[in-house]
């Protein structure tokens, strides 16, 4: 079945760059996302890319895509405390399935 | 806030007892979704419906039971609680199956 894969720690420090990796297996995706969970809470839209897009820029997140290698990254500049998080990449198929990866906690160091 | 309602947003449960989980949504969406979500397993999908008066099955339906009476809510039942339904519970809807809104979850626990 359909897959999606993400690391699931990543460790980097106040003001450098976050990049959070994510593979999929479906060859009908639509639109692939990814999604912000703080503790505590639900998850929460950060972003989303058409599966007709490379990349897709707002504010301080930078979306890759490469439809070849089924790979999306989210990056995140001059990453803050606020941003220590769960990160979930998502995969939305032609039958407006949604499948999640297992997200990756990012860990911000001082 | 136009949004996903969750209530209750915690609850202890005895073995073998039995509760409901209400998600309330006021966007008009029409489809709704009950996930699970464990420490390494992500989230996993329990049943989800894509209109008034349907349901169907997820990934994990097992132990759960669900009602979508009216469009804005969706109800997930446990009939006998077990240890191993201790989660968190997430409700989420969408338009058209697009862009998930989640609630901010149940966390229940089994003892």
């Amino acid at each position: 079945g359909e897959d999606v894969e993400q690391s699931l720690f990543l460790s980097v420090r106040e003001g450098d760059s976050s990049v959070i990796n994510c593979t999929y297996t479906d060859s009908s995706s639509t639109y692939l996302y990814w999604y912000k969970q703080e503790p505590g809470a639900g998850l929460q839209l950060l972003t989303y890319i058409f599966s007709n897009m490379d990349m897709k820029q707002d504010q301080r997140l930078t979306v890759l895509l490469n439809k070849k290698d089924k790979h999306l990254s989210l990056r995140i500049a001059d990453t803050q405390t606020g941003d220590s998080a769960i990160y979930f990449c998502a995969d939305q198929n032609r039958d407006d399935k949604i499948i999640f990866g297992k997200g990756t906690r990012l860990h911000i160091l001082p | 806030n136009a949004g996903v309602t969750q209530t209750p947003k915690f609850r202890v449960l005895k073995t073998g007892q039995s509760m409901t989980l209400l998600c309330a949504q006021d966007m008009n969406h029409e489809y709704m979704y009950w996930y699970r979500q464990d420490p390494g397993m992500g989230l996993r999908l329990i049943h989800y419906s894509v209109g008034e008066g349907t349901t169907a099955k997820g990934e994990v339906p097992d132990g759960y039971n669900v009602s979508r009476l009216k469009k804005q809510n969706f109800l997930l039942g446990l009939e006998s609680a077990a240890p191993s339904q201790t989660s968190v519970y997430f409700c989420a809807s969408s338009f058209s199956g697009s862009g998930y809104t989640f609630g901010s979850g149940t966390r229940l626990t089994v003892v």
